[in-house]
């Protein structure tokens, strides 16, 4: 399996932008994660999704920021208009709901954001 | 609320001394998942090990071993004879063990160097 799968690897845009990150997770998984991870404060939980639909978004910071999971080989996560503070590393995993493997989360590689 | 604490912020030791990393955690929930991940300098985060609050026994795999202690909330992991390769940000988390909340909550992190 290629494992969790993250575009782009690095990103650098300006203030004010759209920023979208893309996330393909292993196939046969139902549960999709986003996180964050900065210095200031760790890893974050933003929104995870089950089977497509979003069960928990409490994470996300503000209305700046949305997720998508439109089919179950591919979410996004999308920042408009963009701040320097969203600099950060955005990690994706996935896992699968399964008495043996219950929540195992499997990371993608991370896609590091830097907003000028 | 579910909380968990790596105390030690960073740690150094020469290469093949033995050193433990922390995790101390908070759940109020009787079943719950305990992990630990490594997150090496490429970046990307490594499954290590899961443990349900119902096993209580240690484990041990190659170099690596894990000390879960229910009494004292405290979820330990030694490496045995270090090497440069184990360099690398350790992350302890903690999981509900109910369908339909499958969130991780990670502790900050714990530095590990092996000097050569």
């Amino acid at each position: 399996d290629a494992g969790v799968i993250q575009s782009p690897r690095h990103e650098v845009t300006e203030m004010g932008q759209e920023v979208t990150l893309r996330c393909k997770p292993i196939s046969g998984h139902d549960y999709l994660f986003w996180y964050r991870q900065t210095m200031m404060r760790g890893l974050e939980l933003l929104i995870y999704f089950n089977n497509n639909v979003p069960i928990d978004d409490s994470g996300m910071p503000e209305d700046r920021f949305s997720a998508k999971m439109p089919n179950a080989s591919f979410s996004t996560l999308k920042i408009q208009p963009s701040e320097p503070r969203d600099s950060a590393v955005y990690f994706c995993a996935s896992s699968f709901l399964g008495t043996v493997y219950y929540n195992e989360q499997f990371f993608g590689p991370g896609t590091r954001l830097t907003v000028l | 609320a579910q909380k968990v604490t790596q105390a030690q912020t960073e740690i150094s030791v020469v290469e093949k001394e033995d050193v433990t990393l922390d995790c101390v955690y908070e759940t109020r929930d009787t079943t719950y998942y305990l992990f630990w991940y490594k997150q090496p300098p490429s970046g990307e985060l490594v499954f290590l090990i899961r443990r349900n609050s119902f096993d209580e026994q240690n484990e041990i795999s190659g170099r690596y071993s894990w000390n879960f202690q229910k009494s004292t909330s405290s979820f330990n992991f030694t490496i045995t004879a270090s090497q440069v390769v184990d360099s690398a940000v350790y992350f302890c988390a903690l999981s509900e063990a109910n369908f339909g909340n499958e969130k991780l909550t990670f502790g900050t992190g714990t530095r590990l160097t092996i000097i050569p």
